[in-house]
């Protein structure tokens, strides 16, 4: 079986553009949350989604949002880019998002802004 | 707010020694999970534990869960080369599975 998937692979963008994250869940899984890592440390919650609603949002401005499809894949959406945005963005999946679930990382994108 | 941190931030052994990294909270936890990642890697699941004074054994590597539910530690014993990376432990925040992880600790593995 596919574990999960993410597209882009690296992604380079400029400041106040803005940029689209997708993610493929491990089939069968209906829940997807995201993550940003940025260099030298721990992955950050920004969001998570099951069955196609927002279950949680980390503490990250508006300029991000997210949905989740009826597939179950995910996009992550940041706007007006900041230098600061750059980092590895990883998407996870969980059968249903509960406490006790596992979660399986994809290997995310990494994301360049200049 | 809840914290979980990690120590040491760094360690350096010699393929052989043992490595033991110690993970602790401010508030009570009501599960822990440990990750592995690579360098330019995603981290990797690798246990979980639910239960107060909780022991897992994976091969070399043995996980434990405080009595308080407080703290967590994991112990490589003869690391290998291949045990190389940034070892997390992170938890659920308030009852759905958004994990907050610890800040990590950076093993390397000297031949």
């Amino acid at each position: 079986d596919a574990g999960v998937t993410q597209s882009p692979t690296h992604l380079i963008k400029t400041r106040g553009q803005q940029v689209t994250l997708r993610c493929s869940p491990i089939s069968g899984h209906k829940s997807v949350s995201w993550y940003q890592q940025v260099l030298g440390q721990g992955p950050q919650f920004i969001f998570q989604y099951y069955e196609k609603e927002e279950r949680g949002r980390g503490n990250f401005p508006d300029r991000f949002s997210a949905r989740q499809f009826p597939n179950y894949s995910s996009e992550l959406n940041v706007n007006a880019l900041l230098l600061g945005d750059s980092a590895l963005y990883l998407c996870a999946s969980s059968l249903t998002g509960a406490t006790t679930d596992t979660q399986y990382f994809g290997p995310g994108t990494r994301l360049t802004v200049l | 707010g809840q914290q979980v941190m990690q120590i040491p931030q760094y360690q350096h052994v010699q393929e052989g020694e043992d490595f033991t990294t110690y993970c602790n909270s401010s508030t009570t936890l009501s599960n822990i999970q440990w990750y592995k990642q690579r360098p330019g890697g995603h981290p990797v699941f690798l246990i979980q534990l639910v239960k107060s004074g909780e022991v897992k054994k994976q091969k070399r590597l043995t996980f434990q869960f405080g009595e308080a539910k407080k703290n967590s530690s994991l112990h490589i014993t003869a690391t290998q080369t291949t045990d190389v990376g940034t070892y997390f432990c992170a938890s659920p925040l308030f009852l759905v599975n958004n994990l907050f992880f610890g800040t990590g600790t950076r093993l390397t593995v000297i031949p």
